[in-house]
C-alpha cells in the first residue's frame, strides 16, 4: 500500500492554458473521488468514479472540467481554458467498497496545487 | 446530506485530552458520523467513524449522544503533531460516499 499519489504537486499556468492532473489510487480501490479546496475552506466534492464509470458530477464541475478513469485504475482531471478562479488545491481520494465490508473510508493524496496567473 | 456545526477554533495543552464537539441535529437514521483531519499542506486523513455506539481506535475516541444529534471526538493525549483542522462529516454508508466538508475546527496544540 503506497498510498494515493498525485502529480504534479504544484502547477503554475497562465490564464487560458489547459492543465491536466493525474491521480493514482491505492491499488484495488474501486472508488475514486476528486475534490477542490480553496484557501481557508474545506474540500468540495467535484466528481466520483466507481471503477471506470463516472457516476456523479458536482455542479461545480463546469464544462471546462473533464475527468476520466480509463480501465478503472488511475484518473486524470483536465481543466481547459483555465481561469484565475480555478486556482485551488485539487485533491484525489480513493476507497474500497465491497458490499457488507464497505466502510468507504477515503484515503487522500497530498493534492495538486494549481496557480493560474 | 445532514449539515454539521463545529467551533471555528480550539486550543489544547500538549499531553492533555482534546475534546472536539460537533452538532448534527438533522442527521438521519442511516447516516454515519465521520471525522477527518487535515494537517497543513496535506490531504485529509481519516480518524474514526460511528453510527450510534461509541467507538475507539488507536487515534481517538468518538462519543455519540443517544439522540445522535451531536458527537465529540476525543484525542486522549494531544501532541504538537495533532495540530490540524478537524472535520466532522455525516455521510450515508455505502452510498456514493462523497464527503461534504464544512469549515472544521482548527485545533492548536500548545506546549
Amino acid at each position: 500500500d503506497t498510498g494515493v499519489s498525485q502529480n504534479p504537486r504544484h502547477k503554475i499556468t497562465k490564464r487560458g492554458q489547459n492543465v491536466t492532473f493525474r491521480c493514482d489510487p491505492i491499488s484495488e480501490h474501486n472508488r475514486l473521488y476528486w475534490y477542490r479546496q480553496t484557501l481557508g475552506q474545506g474540500p468540495e466534492f467535484l466528481t466520483y468514479f466507481q471503477n471506470e464509470a463516472q457516476l456523479e458530477k458536482s455542479r461545480l464541475l463546469s464544462d471546462r472540467f473533464s475527468a476520466e478513469r480509463p480501465k478503472g485504475s488511475f484518473s486524470t482531471l483536465e481543466i481547459q481554458r483555465t481561469e484565475q478562479g480555478d486556482s485551488a488545491m485539487y485533491l484525489c481520494a480513493s476507497s474500497l467498497n465491497r458490499e457488507v465490508l464497505a466502510k468507504n473510508i477515503q484515503y487522500f493524496g497530498a493534492g495538486t496545487r494549481l496557480s493560474v496567473l | 446530506d445532514a449539515k454539521t456545526t463545529q467551533p471555528t477554533s480550539m486550543d489544547c495543552a500538549e499531553g492533555r485530552a482534546a475534546n472536539l464537539p460537533c452538532n448534527h441535529s438533522t442527521i438521519s437514521g442511516n447516516e454515519y458520523v465521520y471525522w477527518y483531519r487535515q494537517i497543513h499542506s496535506q490531504g485529509p486523513q481519516y480518524i474514526i467513524h460511528g453510527l450510534k455506539n461509541n467507538e475507539t481506535n488507536e487515534m481517538a475516541s468518538l462519543i455519540i449522544t443517544e439522540d445522535r444529534k451531536s458527537s465529540t471526538l476525543i484525542l486522549p493525549h494531544a501532541t504538537l503533531r495533532d495540530t490540524a483542522v478537524y472535520y466532522c462529516i455525516v455521510s450515508i454508508y455505502s452510498n456514493t460516499g462523497k464527503l461534504i466538508f464544512g469549515q472544521g475546527t482548527t485545533l492548536q496544540v500548545k506546549p
